[in-house]
């Protein structure tokens, strides 16, 4: 069974451009969660689809990130304008079953650096 | 913040040797899972434990749970190489929160 896909694996943009990140969930996971990890520091929660609908997205900075999940498969988190605090490595999850009942599966993550 | 911390921030040690890391957690939890994550790799599930458990082991590896306190350790008992990378804690009842992390070094 394939497990949690991210595409691209690494991002290198100029600040002000946009880059669109994805997450492929495994296969049947209603849940699918975005985190990131900035500057090494702690893991942070974004927000939280489930199916196509957003569930929580109180993590989410600003209004520079847009997030989606239509038709409830794939993800996509878009960054528009770029700006250099936004680098980081960016974690997408799915599990099951919601938050701390069961396992998530977490992707590889993508790293962006914005330069 | 709703974050915790994690103690040590690193720790290096001899192959053969335990381990022994710390989470403290602020919220009121469901259960506590553990997490490792080798360099530029994603995240993978290690162990998970209910709020209404105290202790529970899988292979090399033992967590206990106080919630009184608000805390958990992860033990790695014989230590190898292949055991370094970055552990965290995550917790929550309605969603994740993770913890600050612990560095493992685990030298040949």
């Amino acid at each position: 069974e394939a497990g949690v896909t991210q595409f691209p694996s690494h991002s290198v943009i100029e600040k002000g451009q946009t880059v669109t990140l994805r997450c492929d969930p495994i296969s049947g996971h209603d849940n699918l969660y975005w985190y990131r990890r900035v500057m090494g520091k702690e893991i942070k929660f974004l927000l939280h689809f489930v199916k196509e609908s957003k569930q929580d997205e109180s993590g989410m900075p600003n209004n520079r990130f847009l997030a989606e999940r239509t038709g409830g498969t794939y993800s996509t988190l878009k960054v528009q304008p770029a700006e250099l605090e936004d680098s980081g490595v960016y974690f997408c999850a799915s599990s099951l079953r919601a938050y701390m009942n069961t396992e998530a599966f977490f992707g590889q993550g993508t790293r962006l650096t914005v330069v | 913040s709703q974050q915790g911390e994690e103690d040590p921030q690193a720790l290096s040690i001899q192959e053969g040797e335990n381990a022994t890391m710390n989470c403290s957690y602020k919220t009121s939890i469901n259960n506590l899972q553990w997490y490792r994550q080798n360099s530029g790799r994603g995240l993978v599930h290690l162990i998970l434990i209910r709020s209404n458990e105290r202790e529970k082991h899988s292979g090399r590896l033992r967590v206990t749970l106080d919630t009184s306190k608000k805390s958990s350790s992860l033990l790695i008992t014989a230590s190898r190489a292949a055991d370094t990378a970055s552990y965290f804690c995550a917790w929550g009842f309605n969603k994740f929160y993770f913890g600050s992390g612990t560095k493992l070094n685990v030298k040949p």
